[in-house]
């Protein structure tokens, strides 16, 4: 009964290469959030869905594009992988847009680009 | 944009001692102000969170203080035990915008 689901949990590959990560909650909240912690822990929002809508997109290169096939899911693409895009990246979900209600964080992926 | 300032990065305590993380944030507007606690290997939880129109919250071992005039809110966890090492983060929004994170605090509580 997982309530924000990342897959996978690791990831290894390449510089150059396509990656996709999925993220899943059974919440029933209608926001959906990608964030990116770097080697220093500091967490930084890259975009923001509700009800399937982008609604922030944090200066993210374009080489990242979000999908959102549902309010329950917010997929993560990236493409020509580089060494700085090595971090964790974490899935978040939330009910209400941006008002003032608790974001439910995913346990992160781990992406290393060698 | 907002800003948020966390001290200290690192903090060790005694097991049943207090612990005390301070933020500061720079938006005079921001009305929301969460804390999460990140263990190894998993994702940010939240542990506490509190909004403009109160001063203090308190949740068992846990609360957090805001002082709105010196636009600071603090972290305090008493008797702390060994499960309360982590890594805290406090955060702080306004209306519709993005939260914004402070950089951490790695807590250690040693036994």
């Amino acid at each position: 009964d997982t309530a924000v689901s990342q897959t996978p949990k690791y990831l290894v590959t390449q510089m150059g290469n396509d990656k996709s990560i999925k993220c899943e909650q059974n919440l029933g909240h209608d926001t959906m959030y990608w964030y990116k912690q770097d080697s220093k822990k500091f967490l930084k929002i890259m975009f923001s869905y509700n009800n399937k809508e982008l609604i922030i997109n944090e200066t993210v290169p374009n080489r990242f594009s979000p999908k959102s096939p549902d309010k329950a899911h917010l997929n993560l693409h990236i493409n020509s992988l580089e060494l700085g895009d090595s971090a964790v990246y974490f899935c978040a979900s939330s009910q209400g847009g941006h008002a003032n209600q608790p974001q439910h964080f995913g346990d992160g992926t781990r992406l290393s680009i060698l | 944009g907002e800003n948020v300032e966390q001290h200290p990065s690192t903090l060790s305590v005694q097991e049943g001692d207090s612990a005390v993380i301070k933020c500061t944030y720079s938006d005079s507007a921001s009305n929301y102000f969460p804390w999460y606690k990140q263990e190894l290997g998993k994702g940010p939880q939240l542990i506490i969170d509190i909004r403009s129109n109160v001063g203090e919250k308190k949740d068992q071992r846990i609360a957090v203080t805001l002082n709105k005039t010196a636009k600071h809110f603090s972290l305090h966890i008493t008797e702390t035990q060994p499960e309360d090492s982590a890594v805290y983060f406090c955060a702080g929004r306004s209306g519709n915008t993005p939260l914004v994170f402070g950089k951490g605090t790695r807590l250690s509580v040693i036994a």
